[in-house]
């Protein structure tokens, strides 16, 4: 599986957008870049996912490299609810099961 | 439209004894998988139910089991508890097994091993 690799940990100010990098550099072709968020021990929340163009949602913005070895997730307006672990994560489809292969998350601190 | 739902949200056991977590998928969802997450860590997965087959496992030993029913419900059964399987528990639900789309998450299920 291809691993990823996120900070521990970054600030951002209140209103103000965070980007948090992440590193997939032995991606596969066929593997999705997903971003999943957790709040406090609930359970993961999805964000957003891209293959190989950027995307956007009403949530976030997803910037993947041309050569797919890294990706940024951009909060435009980052708000104190959006204090949270965030999870990159690299998703395997073999045939007919799929499943997300966490890293530890970068734990963004949204201050005032 | 109720998410994905998980039993017990919290539980005790202790070494020796065996537990049995229940999830509810998301509404129209036919895929659950189970994953479990050790305190300060990112969520492993444990297996992948589908068609009421385990269609694919992580690296869990077999005292992890799981079952799913023809409505789409999913069981984890874990036997034998040991210390280290204090966690959270968490199902997610999908349409079909396929890398499109978003897995839904439920809230967990804390397990603790006394």
């Amino acid at each position: 599986d291809a691993k990823t690799t996120q900070p521990p940990s970054m600030d951002c100010a209140e209103g103000r957008a965070a980007n948090l990098p992440c590193n997939h550099s032995t991606i596969s072709g066929n593997e999705y870049v997903y971003w999943y968020r957790q709040i406090h021990s609930q359970g993961p929340q999805y964000i957003i996912h891209g293959l190989k163009n950027n995307e956007t949602n009403e949530m976030a913005s997803l910037i993947i490299t041309e050569d797919r070895k890294s990706s940024t997730l951009i909060l435009p307006h980052a708000t104190l609810r959006d204090t949270a672990v965030y999870y990159c994560i690299v998703r395997t489809n073999t045939g007919t099961a799929s499943k997300l292969t966490f890293g530890t998350g970068t734990r963004l601190q949204v201050t005032l | 439209d109720a998410g994905v739902t998980q039993s017990p949200t919290h539980l005790i056991k202790t070494r020796g004894q065996q537990v049995t977590l229940r999830c509810s998928p998301k509404s129209g969802h036919d895929t659950v998988s189970w994953y479990q997450q050790a305190l300060g860590q990112g969520p492993q997965f444990i297996f992948q139910y589908y068609e009421e087959e385990e269609r694919q496992r992580g690296n869990f030993p077999d005292r992890f089991s799981g079952h799913q029913f023809p409505n789409y419900s999913s069981e984890l059964n874990v036997n034998a508890l040991l210390l280290g399987d204090s966690a959270l528990y968490l199902c997610a639900s999908s349409s079909g097994t396929g890398v499109f789309g978003e897995l839904f998450f439920g809230e967990g299920s804390r397990l603790t091993v006394l």
